[in-house]
């Protein structure tokens, strides 16, 4: 039982370039989330997904967009990079419907150039 | 706005002092709360959750945190802290009611002195 997978663990871009992230879990939860923390931040919503083919927009949505791919799999795509999306990113899940707790993946370290 | 402060960016205090992070809250109706501690360079860990009944409640590492809804708080606290407790505190919110939406708070790093 893995829990919360996330690849890369770090990534470095260039301005302009695109990339996905991957996030996966094998706890059977309905809801899955995307953050971003950044220094003095905290962690900001970037975009959620309360099931499987439902995705809806956090605090943070402009220049990302997600897939949920099935029940396991919600991923981040950065379209075209910008030096202010280097961040570190945390996908978490939760088995939905007051559920007991997030769990969360290990974070992917983006530095865009 | 729906928000979730956490007044105290840094706090630090000596090994064996007592502690208390403040969480305040601003939504309609009681939501769902969270406490995550987050050590550097680690991902998150729950430390202990609030969804209904006893207002105090008790988590891991020996910290609880208490409700008061007429404050709309949810604080941290720990008796005795250990230097293995520096770290950085995030409180957290899911509204009730459908919403899977989950909110945290900008965080407060504690530094603990020997």
């Amino acid at each position: 039982n893995a829990g919360v997978t996330q690849t890369p663990k770090f990534q470095v871009l260039k301005t302009g370039q695109s990339m996905t992230l991957q996030c996966a879990q094998d706890m059977n939860h309905n809801s899955m989330y995307w953050y971003r923390q950044d220094p003095g931040m905290g962690l900001r919503l970037i975009y959620y997904s309360a099931s499987e083919g439902t995705t809806d927009k956090g605090e943070v949505p402009n220049g990302y967009n997600v897939s949920r791919l099935n029940k396991r799999e919600f991923s981040l795509r950065l379209e075209s990079a910008a030096p202010s999306q280097t961040s570190v990113y945390f996908c978490a899940s939760n088995e939905g419907l007051a559920g007991p707790q997030a769990y969360f993946g290990p974070g992917t370290r983006l530095l865009v150039l | 706005a729906q928000s979730v402060t956490q007044p105290d960016i840094h706090i630090t205090v000596s090994e064996g002092a007592s502690l208390e992070l403040r969480c305040n809250y601003s939504y309609g109706a009681t939501p769902y709360l969270f406490w995550y501690v987050q050590s550097p360079g680690q991902g998150l860990q729950l430390l202990l959750k609030y969804f209904s009944g006893d207002t105090l409640v008790q988590g891991i590492k020996g910290f609880e945190a208490e409700f008061k809804r007429s404050q709309s708080s949810f604080n941290l606290r720990k008796p005795s802290v250990h230097w293995s407790d520096a770290a950085e505190y995030f409180c957290a919110v899911r509204l009730r009611g459908g919403s899977e939406k989950l909110v945290f708070g900008k965080g407060t790093k504690l530094t603990v002195n020997p």
